[in-house]
């Protein structure tokens, strides 16, 4: 089992929808996560950063942690056709800074 | 403020050449410097990170070494290039705690070798 695993997609919904990204992780001890947005042929940017249990929201974009469930979750409401891009979920190994353990990314198309 | 530069964007390789790829950051001082690789379809695998100039540390065995020979540089190279060499490239860099964890990327290098 990958220590953290994506639904790769691709997911197709229509402009205006509500979508939610799902990634599961398999080591209890992850307590930081990350989510990037990578457009098509370019670096990863950081969208947004969890710790623990909860949730974190921002603007459209809400992040969800379930330790219990080990269940990472980023919430876009309202999507738009600019949302398109690979959604990356991300932790740091063994919480050691930047070196990160990433799951394949879940590749999104809002259509207009 | 800080930014992070990578060259080249692109480029076709044959197998058995040498490599080369570049990256700089501006805006910081000893930054945390990181070589990942993203493969068609795939997440992103850390290959090498540095905390100080001349200190690699290689996460996968590989084709692949890195250098660190300024502060705000960070280089990839390889000898001999080979098949499963290709790829994207990603420099990213951080900063010491509480944001260590949080990584800026550069745009990538995408790497073909025929």
């Amino acid at each position: 089992q990958k220590e953290v695993e994506q639904d790769p997609g691709p997911l197709s919904v229509p402009e205006g929808a509500i979508v939610s990204l799902n990634c599961t992780y398999s080591n209890s001890a992850f307590q930081y996560f990350m989510w990037y947005r990578q457009y098509s042929r370019k670096g990863p940017e950081l969208l947004m950063y969890t710790y623990s249990s909860g949730n974190k929201e921002d603007g459209r974009f809400t992040a969800q942690v379930d330790k219990a469930s080990q269940y990472v979750s980023l919430l876009i409401r309202d999507s738009q056709p600019s949302d398109s891009a690979t959604y990356l979920c991300a932790t740091p190994i063994y919480n050691q800074g930047g070196k990160l353990i990433f799951g394949q990314g879940t590749e999104l198309s809002v259509k207009p | 403020s800080q930014t992070i530069h990578q060259w080249p964007a692109t480029l076709v390789q044959p197998v058995g050449s040498p490599l080369s790829l570049e990256c700089t950051v501006e805006g910081t001082s000893n930054p945390n410097l990181y070589w990942y690789r993203q493969a068609a379809g795939r997440g992103l695998q850390l290959l090498f990170y540095s905390v100080g100039i001349g200190q690699i540390s290689s996460e996968v065995p590989q084709n692949l070494s890195a250098s660190r020979p300024q502060d705000r540089q960070f280089i990839l190279s390889s000898k001999k290039l080979l098949l499963s060499d290709s790829g994207f490239y990603l420099c990213a860099w951080s900063g010491g705690a509480p944001g260590a964890n949080v990584l800026t990327f550069g745009a990538g290098s995408r790497l073909t070798v025929l």
